[in-house]
């Protein structure tokens, strides 16, 4: 069975500082492992995958994501945040065959 | 146009009334789902469809059903509504492997009275 975990609701940063989303993954199989954002009242969209090829993923608006299979991690990080990247946040994992599994979402809030 | 869109994009309704929402894509996949969105639980999954053909209930289908008209379109209907069905419902579709990810539409906010 896949499940992911979300470490933390909600995350706080000054603009200018590095954000990082933390997302941890279990998965019997080599998984496919995403991350989208939502901002306020819109769908979810993709910022970024993994589907086994190179483990350090570079996502729209600076993100990226690194792979860690013996972590079995998938953190999502930007070197400087910025106003307009508050948003909620989620991690999903999928098998390819069945169905995705989204974690429980983190907000991240940027100060000025 | 977007490539997959819901209508309405908000609704009120009182308990005990149906109501349908509607979902629409031009990604020409196969695979669609309805999700519902409650702050702090993520996203749960409602029904999904691998075809026109497949239609399978997800984690929390008790109170709703669905339609899968075409390839293309995907309703979920709300037979009784109560109260506690008041959420952000969200249409999504990928393709047969999932590797691409998802694309979702814009959502159905829904308030039952």
């Amino acid at each position: 069975a896949q499940s992911v975990t979300q470490l933390g609701s909600h995350v706080s940063v000054s603009e200018g500082a590095l954000v990082l989303l933390r997302c941890n993954y279990s998965s019997s199989v080599p998984p496919y492992l995403f991350w989208y954002v939502q901002y306020p009242n819109q769908g979810l969209q993709l910022l970024l995958k993994y589907t086994s090829a190179a483990t350090l993923v570079k996502g729209i608006n600076g993100f990226e994501a690194e792979f860690k299979k013996s972590e079995t991690s998938f953190h999502l990080t930007k070197p400087s945040a910025h106003m307009s990247d508050a948003a909620e946040y989620f991690c999903a994992v999928s098998d390819g065959g069945f169905k995705t599994i989204f974690g429980a979402g983190t907000r991240l809030f940027v100060k000025a | 146009d977007a490539d997959v869109t819901q209508t309405p994009r908000n609704r009120i309704t009182k308990t005990g009334k149906r109501i349908m929402l509607e979902c629409s894509q031009t990604k020409g996949h196969d695979r669609m789902y309805w999700y519902r969105q409650d702050p702090g639980l993520g996203l749960q999954l409602i029904y999904y469809s691998f075809d026109v053909k497949d239609i399978n209930k997800g984690e929390i289908s008790d109170g709703y059903s669905v339609s899968r008209q075409a390839q293309a379109k995907f309703s979920l209907s709300l037979e009784s509504a109560i109260p506690n069905q008041t959420a952000l419902y969200f249409c999504a579709t990928s393709d047969s492997t999932d590797a691409s990810g998802y694309t979702f539409g814009s959502g159905t906010r829904l308030t039952v009275v």
